[in-house]
């Protein structure tokens, strides 16, 4: 079982409240990674850090923000959800390294937007 | 485009029994490719990983193969049980950036039935 979390574990809020989505690992690994997943569908990579004070984004267009001032911490923050935003968002973490390294993916938080 | 497809989308089979499922995978330079299952309201969790020169892996009941010159994987569950219920999703790594890139697809939902 891997050592990441994530809360809330389910989420129902109203049209245009600010929410944040918090994530945390106990592994000590520098990269950490958000992915939106839709019922059926692929996992869809949103944000990505390598390491403290350093994100990216992914290759899905996405209205969220991240934020990476500790290592063991990586929190998606919606500034106004809105009911496109409902899915399913999974935190992942990894070791350093390039190509192949495994993925720890936490439980995911089930957001709907009403 | 690099992508990954997996048959069949959705599978129903009853305890005890063995099943396959399919993976292909156009993602290049390929680096691994590992499966995953996810159960239901949870983060997928590695189950194997294949690199280019592995053919054959087994993880208990699980036996992934790789064809890396038709770019095709399967993964072979023997005795089924009712905890093999759940999505089993093929991702493929390439070794063409520092973040290895991760290529997923879209699962296929296996049901166990008593």
């Amino acid at each position: 079982e891997a050592d990441i979390y994530q809360t809330p574990r389910y989420l129902v809020i109203g049209t245009g409240k600010k929410i944040t989505l918090e994530c945390s690992q106990t592994m000590g690994h520098d990269k950490m990674y958000w992915y939106q997943q839709d019922p059926g569908m692929e996992l869809h990579l949103i944000h990505y850090s390598y390491g403290v004070n350093s994100t990216e984004k992914g290759d899905l267009s996405s209205e969220s923000t991240v934020s990476r001032i500790r290592t063991e911490h990586f929190p998606l923050t919606l500034e106004s959800a809105r009911p496109s935003h409902t899915s399913q968002y999974l935190c992942a973490s990894s070791e350093s390294g390039t190509s192949g390294v495994k993925q720890y993916f936490g439980p995911g938080t089930r957001l709907t937007v009403t | 485009k690099n992508q990954v497809e997996q048959s069949p989308q959705s599978l129903i089979i009853l305890e005890g029994k063995n099943c396959t499922l399919q993976c292909n995978y156009t993602v290049s330079p390929f680096s691994n490719l590992r499966w995953y299952k996810q159960d239901t309201g949870r983060g997928p969790v590695s189950l194997t990983i294949m690199t280019f020169s592995e053919n054959t892996k087994s993880n208990g009941r699980y036996t992934a193969t790789l064809d890396a010159d038709t770019k095709q994987s399967s993964l072979h569950i023997t005795a089924s049980q009712l905890s093999d219920s759940a999505s089993y999703i093929c991702v493929v790594s390439d070794r063409g950036s520092t973040l290895g890139r991760l290529y997923f697809g879209r699962g296929t939902q296996l049901t166990v039935w008593p």
